[in-house]
């Protein structure tokens, strides 16, 4: 089973709300990922987390905070966001960090930015 | 800047034809090299992962590798409509990281 899990599927919300998106994934791997794709574009990289533990923040804005409560679990915090912040965010997870590890990702969750 | 190039496309096939996607890299010690599909709206999915020179082939999907020429392709046999997606060659050159083409959109047409 390769399954990673996002909610919401979908997420409008204002410059002034705070909003979280979760990410799940139950196949023991120990590196997880956010991503960010805007359309007609790759994904780009935000955040890694290696045995939940930070280990690339890809110099992104603080208004994203990403937290790993668990080996199984990835938030990532929304605040303060600005209308070109509307991307699909994707979640993905590998069995550890190393570089021929692959990359499984959710589903993710398209957000809008009003 | 660690670089992967690929064709926009879109590229055009009939059904049943071979349809070849081209990928190059510019970063010479990156080890693993994958392609994933993406339909409009969706998430990526892996469809192939290799590390080695030469083809690993996986049902209608062959990977090829050469890294002195810094190449990766895929080819589709008896290209179908399903397989009509936008196919993003990726490479990772280390550290954790992926870094993404801007992919190839295939259209197979019936």
């Amino acid at each position: 089973d390769t399954e990673v899990t996002q909610t919401p599927k979908h997420l409008v919300m204002g410059m002034t709300n705070k909003k979280s998106l979760k990410c799940e994934q139950h196949m023991g791997h120990r590196a997880m990922y956010w991503y960010k794709q805007k359309a007609k574009k790759p994904p780009e990289l935000m955040f890694v987390y290696s045995y939940e533990k930070l280990s690339i923040n890809e110099s992104v804005p603080s208004r994203f905070s990403p937290e790993c409560p668990n080996s199984s679990l990835l938030n990532l915090h929304l605040h303060a966001l600005q209308p070109e912040d509307s991307a699909l965010y994707l979640c993905a997870s590998s069995q550890g960090g190393d570089a021929s590890a692959t990359q499984y990702f959710g589903p993710g969750t398209r957000l809008l930015v009003l | 800047q660690k670089e992967v190039e690929q064709n926009s496309g879109p590229l055009s096939v009939p059904e049943g034809a071979i349809a070849s996607l081209n990928c190059t890299y510019s970063d010479r010690v990156s080890q693993s090299f994958f392609w994933y599909r993406q339909y409009s709206g969706k998430s990526p999915e892996l469809i192939m992962s290799i590390y080695s020179n030469g083809d690993k082939e996986d049902g209608r999907f062959t990977a090829q590798l050469n890294k002195a020429s810094q190449y990766v392709s895929l080819l589709i046999r008896d290209s179908q409509p399903s397989d009509s997606a936008t196919y993003l060659c990726a490479v990772n050159p280390g550290f954790q990281k992926l870094v993404f083409g801007t992919g190839t959109r295939l259209l197979v047409s019936p």
